[in-house]
Order: C-alpha cells, then structure tokens, then sequence
C-alpha cells in the first residue's frame, strides 16, 4: 500500500535555514502536501505542490519535489522560534475514489534561540 | 477566514459507551473526511463523504462506525460501542473539490477508560 516516511526530529538554530524530506510510494501521487501542527492545536495547511511542479516557492517556504525518487522536502528560511511544531508531509492521488490523504509520521522542528 | 469546528474538544467515555463526535466544515466545501491519529503514532484515514453517501472508508472504519450529515452544516462521527484502543485525537476536514486542500479542524481527544 502507499506509504510516507519522514524523519522525526530537526533541531536548528533560529535565523538559521530548516529542511524536513519526506518519501512516498504511490506513482499516482498528484498532490503533495505540509501540514503543521503545533502543540494542543489540529493541522495547519502550509503548503501543497501538484505533481506536474518540481518547487514552489511561498515567501518563506519552498517546496520541492523530485518525482524520479519521489522525494518531497520543505525549506523554512530564517527560521523563527514560533516555528518549532511538528511538520507533517501528506499525499493524495485523483485516483483515490474518496480523496483520502495518506500522512507521514510527522518531523518535530525544535529551533533554538 | 473560513475555518472548521469541532465539539467538543474531549470526550472522556467508558467503554461500550456510543460517542458522536460533531463537525462544522467549511460552508461551501462538498467533501469531508474524518482522520484520526493516536498518541505518538500517523494521523490515519478513516472516511470520506460526498453528496450524502460514503466515497470511501478505510478498514479501521468498521461496523462500529458511521458517519452522517444530519443537516446542511454539521457532519457527525459516531461509534457505537466504544473499545480502549479507540482512545485517539480525531479530526474532521473538509475540502471544496475531491482533490482540493483539505482544511482540519482542531480536532476532539477522545478518552475512552
């Protein structure tokens, strides 16, 4: 079945650049996802890249997607301390009937002062 | 801006208990899906809803589960028979089109003791 994997902890300095990967399986992937979560709190859509894209830039964050090795990363520039939460990569296919999403185990950012 | 609500924001049952958990998605979103995601471990797919009819379930959605949208704003999840491994955060979403950005509400814990 599909699946994503992500690494589960980063640790960066504030001020300094954060890149969190992510991998699927799924071929069909057509969108991918970021999703954070902070402590107590639901998901908060960051950002989404379709699957015909290889980056997307969104002030502070770009995305970028390598569909030969089906490799998703974030880079958060200038990381903040408010941006210490748990990052979570996410992808779906138009070939999934019910639109399901299929997450990643989350990445914790933890940025030090 | 639009958001998606849920109540409550924890539930505390015993087991064998029914529970409904209740959603508020977005007004003008057709899609809604519910996930959950127990401590430390992926948030998980269990079911999307379109047009007044399930679109697709995973196999965690079993017998115990349905879901409804008894009016046009609320779109409820209810277990029948609560077990202890149904203890989990669970989180609505809901999407304009079926493979639009999916936006997640905050979410209900559940304890089921």
């Amino acid at each position: 079945g599909e699946d994503v994997e992500q690494s589960l902890f980063l640790s960066v300095r504030e001020g300094d650049s954060s890149v969190i990967n992510c991998t699927y399986t799924d071929s069909s992937s057509t969108y991918l996802y970021w999703y954070k979560q902070e402590p107590g709190a639901g998901l908060q859509l960051l950002t989404y890249i379709f699957s015909n894209m290889d980056m997307k830039q969104d002030q502070r964050l770009t995305v970028l997607l390598n569909k030969k090795d089906k490799h998703l990363s974030l880079r958060i520039a200038d990381t903040q301390t408010g941006d210490s939460a748990i990052y979570f990569c996410a992808e779906t296919s138009i070939y999934n009937q019910g639109g399901k999403l299929i997450f990643g185990q989350g990445t914790e950012l933890s940025v030090k002062p | 801006e639009p958001e998606v609500t849920q109540t409550p924001s924890h539930q505390v049952t015993q087991m064998g208990q029914e529970v409904i958990l209740r959603c508020v998605p977005i007004s003008n979103h057709l899609y809604f899906y519910w996930y959950r995601q127990i401590l430390g471990q992926k948030v998980e797919f269990l079911v999307s809803f379109y047009n007044n009819e399930i679109s697709e379930k995973s196999e965690i959605f079993d017998d115990q589960f349905s879901v409804e949208r008894p009016d046009g704003s609320n779109f409820t999840l209810k277990i029948r028979s609560t077990k202890l491994e149904d203890s989990a955060m669970y989180f609505c979403a809901s999407s304009a089109g079926h493979s639009s950005e999916q936006y997640f509400g905050p979410g209900t814990r559940l304890t089921v003791t």
